[in-house]
């Protein structure tokens, strides 16, 4: 079985819809994230969950909001979508480890894109 | 910013050749990891050097890491093709659990 599972895998859409990307980690990690690697393949943290509990929040846009049901799953549901929002955003999740920021485990990544 | 920056950004080489990548980071750490990323997949994570460890091997993979310097090396031997891939290095700087990536570097292993 996959360990951290996204869905869809593929994702072509409008500007100005909204679309949500979910995932799954069967793994008992308590911390899940969401990283946007874009097209020069630059991988950049947005979010951080621990527990359902927001750890981490960069400098996303608020159309970007994350939502932890529980804590083997994290979603993300983007308004208003933008031509900028074309990439690939991967969910990962850890478990907890000496000094935080411990081994990440990856999804396959979701590909979207906005036409 | 404090994206890990590493070369080459690519790299060519031909099969049974040694590979190394270089890595380099601008705060204290208190691991740093690399992990491979094939065409279009997610990231594998490879290997895990503490702040305290200066070397690390596994299988093929040797890693060094010299905190004085804030950098870190890669070194994969007796390449293969199936080693095509780009290679990331990530730092965890306290931060809670947040890793910051690196920009890659784009290897190639020439059958």
């Amino acid at each position: 079985d996959t360990a951290v599972s996204q869905t869809p895998k593929y994702l072509v859409t409008q500007m100005g819809n909204d679309k949500s990307i979910k995932c799954e980690q069967n793994l008992g990690h308590d911390t899940m994230y969401w990283y946007k690697q874009d097209s020069k393949k630059f991988l950049k943290i947005m979010f951080s969950y621990n527990n359902k509990e927001l750890i981490i929040n960069e400098t996303v846009p608020n159309r970007f909001s994350p939502k932890s049901p529980d804590k083997a799953h994290l979603n993300l549901h983007i308004n208003s979508l933008e031509l900028g929002d074309s990439a690939v955003y991967f969910c990962a999740s850890s478990a907890p480890g000496f000094g935080g920021g411990e081994t990440q485990y990856f999804g396959p990544g979701t590909r979207l894109l906005v036409l | 910013s404090q994206q890990g920056e590493e070369d080459p950004q690519a790299l060519s080489i031909q099969e049974g050749e040694n590979a190394t990548m270089n890595c380099s980071y601008k705060t204290s750490i208190n691991n740093l990891q690399w992990y491979r990323q094939n065409s279009g997949r997610g990231l594998v994570h490879l290997i895990l050097i503490r702040s305290n460890e200066r070397e690390k091997h596994s299988g093929r993979l040797r890693v060094t890491l010299d905190t004085s310097k804030k950098s870190s090396s890669l070194l994969i031997t007796a390449s293969r093709a199936a080693d095509t891939a780009s290679y990331f290095c990530a730092h965890n700087s306290g931060g809670y659990q947040k890793v910051t990536f690196g920009t890659g570097t784009k290897l190639q292993v020439i059958p």
